[in-house]
């Protein structure tokens, strides 16, 4: 079973600023990789799929790279609405599961 | 608009049965599946399992396996997540997500629904 986890576990940044969050897989997920926002108190919300392909109305500040066990999640000017915790996910074939990291969260410095 | 609508908050006592809702709208419910995934408080995304509404196949986490069932009424476009005996340690929030087979892109997200368990 892949296990998934991410880096650092809260990240302080100031508004304006670039925030870089990491996600890594134990073994090859190749591209099937998934990162997600959750805000308190709301479901989480696609970002980007794919390893590095923004969801649909995602703003360009956000941005994925990465393939086979490293992924990155950069956002280059943290805007106030960009505090919150962010997933990455991944599916593997065999055993066919989707597995989520524990999650970074972004607050404010 | 591409929906999926939860049923409500539900309090529950240890050891009795429940079912809760996902509706879907907007799109052809049986060309994507549907997987559901806990949130315990203060805690991470968990994956349970998925199904495919248009054969209802379904997988499950191992850590969810034997504990809850998946099913789905693609008459209704409904996906639902059961227990036949919640424990305590069942307390969560529960979401389900609509996903394109096996690529993980779950969008959108149902808005929740919060199960309590206590005596």
């Amino acid at each position: 079973e892949i296990v998934m986890t991410q880096s650092p576990a809260t990240l302080s940044v100031s508004p304006g600023e670039r925030a870089t969050l990491s996600c890594r897989a134990s073994q090859s997920v190749s591209s099937n990789l998934a990162w997600y926002q959750q805000k308190p108190g709301q479901a989480p919300r696609l970002l980007i799929y794919g390893a590095s392909t923004r969801a649909t109305g995602i703003p360009a500040r956000f941005s994925g790279s990465g393939s086979g066990t490293e992924f990155t999640l950069t956002i280059s000017s943290l805007q106030s609405e960009d505090f919150a915790v962010y997933y990455c996910q991944q599916y593997n074939n065999w055993p066919p599961l989707f597995t989520f990291g524990p999650g970074t969260k972004v607050d404010i410095k | 608009e591409v929906q999926l609508v939860q049923s409500g908050a539900e309090v529950k006592k240890p050891g009795e049965s429940l079912r809760i809702s996902c509706k879907g709208s907007g799109y052809s419910f049986t060309s994507y599946w549907i997987s559901w995934v806990r949130q315990m408080p203060g805690k991470g995304l968990e994956w349970m399992g998925r199904i495919d509404p248009s054969d209802s196949y379904t997988n499950y986490s191992p850590s969810f396996q034997g504990h809850v069932t998946i099913s789905a009424d693609k008459s209704i476009s409904t996906a639902y997540l059961q227990w036949s005996s919640l424990k305590a340690s069942d307390t969560a929030m529960y979401y389900c997500a609509r996903h394109d087979g096996r690529v993980p892109r779950f969008d959108p997200w149902g808005q929740g629904t919060l199960v309590t368990v206590s005596s």
